[in-house]
């Protein structure tokens, strides 16, 4: 049973573009959540999500960062026109239910914006 | 901030001896949650404890949680240089479940 798969593993940007991260979770989860975490400090939910919907996005940016979890295929977190500030570890985890249970952590993404 | 703070923020001991960390909160919470990170890696959890628990033991791991101080300690017994990691508590609460605040971690050094 695969553990929760994230890629690219690392993405280099530059000022401007677009970034796009992917998360497949684990087989049988239908939650996910998207964490970031910055140098030196732990790590702060973002948004929080199941099949086709949006449950909590309280930890998003207003502006800028979107994320889904279609149907099919992987959840997406979208940085669009990224900063330097957007460079950071992207951690996604997966849960097979919300509320109170353990999440299952990927590898991470990290971003670096030049 | 409902965020947890942990104490210390370092540790350094030599294998063989018991680490504690310290991890406090603000608010009610439906459970807390321990979890390493080695250095560049993903967060492995460790222990889940609710908040009707008191102390739960996973190999040699203690967790204790005292609700009416809002705080929470895991214990390493007798420590290997593979415990050398980042320990993180996450507290959950609120109805929608799920959503995890992280502590700033305790950095570990478990020197052979």
């Amino acid at each position: 049973n695969a553990g929760v798969m994230q890629n690219p593993r690392h993405l280099v940007r530059r000022r401007g573009q677009e970034a796009r991260l992917r998360c497949s979770p684990m087989k049988g989860h239908s939650h996910v959540y998207w964490y970031r975490q910055l140098p030196e400090e732990g790590l702060k939910f973002m948004v929080y999500l199941q099949k086709e919907n949006i449950i909590d996005e309280s930890g998003m940016p207003k502006e800028r960062f979107s994320a889904e979890f279609p149907k099919e295929g992987p959840s997406i977190l979208r940085i669009q026109q990224v900063v330097r500030g957007d460079s950071a570890a992207y951690f996604c985890a997966s849960s097979p239910r919300g509320g109170t249970y353990e999440q299952y952590f990927g590898p991470g993404t990290r971003l670096t914006v030049t | 901030s409902q965020q947890g703070e942990e104490d210390p923020q370092a540790l350094s001991i030599q294998e063989g001896e018991n680490a504690t960390m310290n991890c406090s909160y603000k608010t009610s919470i439906n459970n807390l949650q321990w979890y390493r990170q080695n250095s560049g890696r993903g967060l492995v959890h460790l222990i889940l404890i609710r908040s009707n628990e008191r102390e739960k033991h996973s190999g040699r791991l203690r967790v204790t949680l005292d609700t009416s101080k809002k705080s929470s300690s895991l214990l390493i017994t007798a420590s290997r240089a593979a415990d050398t990691a980042s320990y993180f508590c996450a507290t959950e609460w609120g109805n929608q479940g799920g959503k995890l605040i992280f502590g700033q971690g305790t950095e570990l050094s478990v020197k052979p």
